[in-house]
């Protein structure tokens, strides 16, 4: 079975530019998560979706956003991009189990680099 | 909200000993705690986990132990071999609520651990 694919693998944007990233889900996975990493702040939950809508999300700006389309598939956008927006954005995704603990797998990530 | 703390920060070993990694966490409601293995350039890569139902699970070389308790888990691995260097992670989160919209459900990680093991 496939893992989680991200593409691109590597972005390098300028300031006040837009971005969007896209994660494809583990085949069967409704829940796509996605996570901003960096040497400070280490691994820091977005947002999650499933059933195309979004389920949970984290203390970032509205700037950050993101969908789910109907194949599982998810995108995420950044508008307005700042210096401090550089670095390794990670989606993972799960099978939704309600009531139950789900296992979270992830991809090998997008690196944004903002000049 | 959960709040998860990783010790030590950086740990180097030699080849053969054993490492040790502890996390505690502070929201009661957290139940599942996996722990995953970053290597440069790539992502996190699941290596164990553990519900709170268990209080100790093994898999060859590697072991976590959880007490519910106290809120801690740890991360054991013996006969460290140099591929065993690489940042790990612990990671905690709670069962998908269904009456939420399952709003609740996401992973709080730690800092991660430099672990560096010399041959």
């Amino acid at each position: 079975k496939a893992g989680v694919t991200q593409t691109p693998r590597y972005l390098i944007k300028t300031r006040g530019q837009q971005v969007t990233l896209s994660c494809s889900p583990i085949s069967g996975h409704r829940s796509v998560s996605w996570y901003q990493q960096t040497p400070g702040q280490g691994l820091q939950f977005l947002f999650e979706y499933f059933s195309e809508t979004q389920r949970n999300k984290g203390n970032f700006p509205g700037r950050f956003s993101g969908r789910q389309f109907s194949n599982s598939r998810s995108e995420m956008n950044v508008s307005t991009l700042e210096l401090g927006d550089s670095a390794l954005y990670l989606c993972a995704s799960s099978l939704v189990l309600a009531g139950l603990q789900e296992t979270q797998y992830f991809g090998p990530g997008t690196r944004l680099l903002v000049l | 909200g959960e709040n998860v703390e990783q010790h030590p920060s950086t740990l180097s070993v030699q080849e053969g000993d054993s490492a040790v990694i502890k996390c505690t966490y502070s929201d009661s409601a957290s139940n599942y705690f996996p722990w995953y293995k970053q290597e440069l350039g790539k992502g996190p890569q699941l290596i164990i986990d553990i519900r709170s139902n268990v209080g100790e699970k093994k898999d060859q070389r590697i072991a976590v132990t959880l007490n519910k308790t106290a809120k801690h888990f740890s991360l054991h691995i013996t006969e460290t071999q140099p591929e065993d260097s690489a940042v790990y992670f612990c990671a905690a989160s709670p069962s998908r609520e269904v009456n939420s919209g399952g709003s609740n459900y996401k992973l709080t990680f730690g800092k991660g651990t430099l672990l560096t093991v010399n041959p």
